[in-house]
């Protein structure tokens, strides 16, 4: 996941936004990931958007792109303590057969 | 239940064994990947395969070796296991290309003691 940033750890207040940040480095990134991993489970994924989209909103989960910066940021509002968890972003490139390159995850912390 | 599953789900041997690590993809899903993750090195790609042939290597290890069979299942061996070796390993699988991402399995924890 060399060419996928992000920060380690978040901390967030129950009920607060949270806000995990990623940055690639591949401009010709076809999709963009997130996926979530609670304790002792495998990867969830929990949304994703196409490069040529700006922003998507699922429910509680905003995914907003920044392709001039390669920046990909995912929201999660009215964060609940079942959140509390590692946060994976990813990117897919089409001429690399889909294949997806990981960063080394986010792990939020919910606080009551 | 994603539709991905890995045998056993938990697996503790002592140095110097092998030991093998079964996953089914999801139907119709073809390709199939293996992948480490411990607590200093994050999440590891180590192997993929596209209907029974090897598409591409990771950061898989010699001692490390997987097969895909016809039934589009897979195996990931793992020999001479070493202290460090102690991980989840994850198996994901995917249909042909697209928006779809991976499906990952739960995984198995394997402890090397």
């Amino acid at each position: 996941g060399e060419d996928v940033e992000q920060s380690l750890f978040l901390s967030v207040r129950e009920g607060d936004s949270s806000v995990i940040n990623c940055t690639y480095t591949d401009s010709s990134s076809t999709y963009l990931y997130w996926y979530k991993q609670e304790p002792g489970a495998g990867l969830q994924l929990l949304t994703y958007i196409f490069s040529n989209m700006d922003m998507k909103q699922d429910q509680r989960l905003t995914v907003l792109l920044n392709k001039k910066d390669k920046h990909l940021s995912l929201r999660i509002a009215d964060t609940q303590t079942g959140d509390s968890a590692i946060y994976f972003c990813a990117e897919s490139i089409r001429s690399n057969d889909y294949k997806l390159s990981f960063g080394a995850g986010t792990t939020v912390t919910v606080r009551a | 239940d994603s539709g991905v599953t890995q045998t056993p789900k938990h697996l503790i041997t002592a140095t110097g064994q092998r030991v093998t690590l079964r996953c089914s993809p999801r139907s119709g899903d073809l390709s199939v990947y293996w992948y480490q993750q411990s607590l200093d090195q994050g999440l590891q790609f180590l192997i993929q395969y596209y209907n029974g042939e090897e598409r591409a290597k990771g950061n898989i290890l010699e001692r490390f070796s997987a097969q895909q069979f016809p039934d589009l299942h897979s195996e990931l061996n793992l020999s001479s296991l070493e202290l460090g070796d102690s991980a989840l390993y994850f198996c994901a699988s995917s249909t042909t290309g697209g928006a779809g991402g991976y499906t990952f399995g739960s995984g198995t924890r394997l402890t090397v003691v």
